[in-house]
């Protein structure tokens, strides 16, 4: 089962920031959350990963809350190439190995 | 670099026939996944090898379904019989390392349709 919990859809008008919600209120204190997007047709694509601290690259921002219960995807600035399944993943520790749980993701549209 | 590569890139295959998918991994990347994809659905987990060995093969629904990493790099996943509800997108990722920082890099998927 997944331990995500994501809107089904958003839309953005292309240049404005994106944020994305995710919901993750059973994660235990060792498991990181991980964003991946996936452009139709295509595999998944590593966005950013967090513990407990906020964290930002060059693709986006991630703003984790201080319980933990809950995390932000922001894209600052989006473009029409944004456009995607985001996914946001609590990676699960089990068996001496990690695993990905993946939900069903937002369908991200951004507008021109 | 070059990154995880996957073949062929689309299958199509009768009911009831064998087919092999095949995963190049990233090089040095010792652990190595394959997932599930239906449509409209998140990957789901299949099987994962640290080196040669499964380490985890809880994802495969049936014993139709096998995976080997026979020298440590590339990684073939065999359906035997296949039935129709075998098609899907099967996804292929990799990473250098276990420990805290992992992250998986996916490869682009092979599209099996059965027939």
């Amino acid at each position: 089962d997944a331990k995500t919990t994501q809107p089904p859809s958003m839309d953005c008008a292309e240049g404005r920031a994106a944020n994305l919600p995710c919901n993750h209120s059973t994660i235990s204190g060792n498991e990181y959350v991980y964003w991946y997007r996936q452009i139709h047709s295509q595999g998944p694509q590593y966005i950013i990963h967090g513990l407990k601290n906020n964290e930002t690259n060059e693709m986006a921002s991630l703003i984790i809350t201080e319980d933990r219960k809950s995390s932000t995807l922001i894209l600052p600035h989006a473009t029409l190439r944004d456009t995607a399944v985001y996914y946001c993943i609590v990676r699960v520790a089990t068996s001496g190995t990690y695993k990905y749980i993946f939900g069903t993701g937002t369908r991200l549209k951004v507008l021109a | 670099g070059a990154g995880v590569s996957q073949t062929p890139s689309n299958k199509v295959t009768e009911k009831g026939k064998y087919v092999e998918l095949r995963c190049d991994p990233i090089s040095g990347h010792t652990a190595l996944y394959w997932y599930r994809q239906s449509l409209g659905q998140g990957p789901e987990f299949l099987i994962y090898f640290q080196g040669t060995g499964a380490a985890d093969d809880s994802g495969l629904p049936n014993d139709r379904f096998f995976a080997v990493r026979p020298e440590g790099s590339v990684s073939t996943l065999k359906i035997q019989r296949t039935e129709r509800g075998d098609s899907a997108v099967y996804l292929c990722a990799s990473s250098l390392t276990r420990d805290n920082q992992e992250t998986q890099y996916f490869g682009p998927g092979t599209r099996l349709l059965v027939l």
